[in-house]
């Protein structure tokens, strides 16, 4: 069976440091693969998805970026956070049913 | 106005209530519709999925969509305090690894 694994759980970081979020997939090969962030009352929020190594597209232009080094690894970054930067963040992959699988999500506090 | 409207709730019911949660939404291209359950500081979890419109029924959870009045629900019978959660209904235009379009979510808790 298909599993996602995605670290940490929480993260408090300060304006201005650097920023790596991790998330991989089991049990599938070739996913499209995908970074969403919720904010309270505002909902999900989709920031990149990439649908092969290498190969990413970002949805909002903002202080993120995304990388797919391999097949079932994808990495969210920031060289510099921002106080804004805050929020619950997802890592996903779709399924043949267009629905997704979600990680347990990343909570980030800049402070 | 947004793509998507979701009530935010919260929603309040008595265990063994039949819950009723809607959405409704703007574009008429959609064809895939799906609802999540979230628990507190968890990721969503697909509950179920439509194609067009209809009914679908999986155990206690019942999922309707009305693309003529760009409507749909989610109905749970016989609610219970394990679901309590935040609801979100979600939909997505046909194939491949097309864009999906999230409501806010509406909160839901059952009462013992």
């Amino acid at each position: 069976s298909q599993t996602i694994h995605q670290w940490p759980a929480t993260l408090v970081q300060p304006v201005g440091s650097p920023l790596s979020l991790e998330c991989t997939v089991e049990g599938t090969s070739n996913p499209n693969l995908y970074w969403y962030r919720q904010a309270a009352g505002r909902g999900l929020q989709l920031l990149f998805y990439s649908v092969g190594i290498g190969q990413i597209s970002s949805e909002v232009p903002q202080n993120l970026s995304a990388s797919r080094p391999q097949d079932r690894q994808f990495i969210l970054s920031s060289k510099k956070l921002l106080l804004s930067d805050s929020g619950f963040y997802l890592c996903a992959w779709m399924g043949q049913n267009y629905g997704y699988t979600f990680g347990s999500g990343t909570r980030l506090t800049v402070v | 106005q947004k793509e998507v409207e979701q009530d935010p709730g919260p929603l309040s019911v008595p265990e063994g209530a039949i819950v009723s949660l809607n959405c409704t939404y703007s574009n008429s291209a959609f064809q895939y519709f799906m609802w999540y359950r979230q628990y507190s500081r968890k990721g969503p979890e697909l509950l179920m999925y439509t194609y067009s419109s209809g009914n679908k029924e999986d155990g206690r959870f019942t999922a309707q969509v009305d693309k003529s009045s760009k409507y749909i629900s989610l109905f749970i019978r016989d609610s219970q305090p394990s679901d309590s959660a935040t609801y979100l209904c979600a939909m997505t235009l046909t194939g491949g690894y097309q864009k999906v379009t999230f409501g806010t979510g509406t909160k839901l808790q059952v009462i013992p």
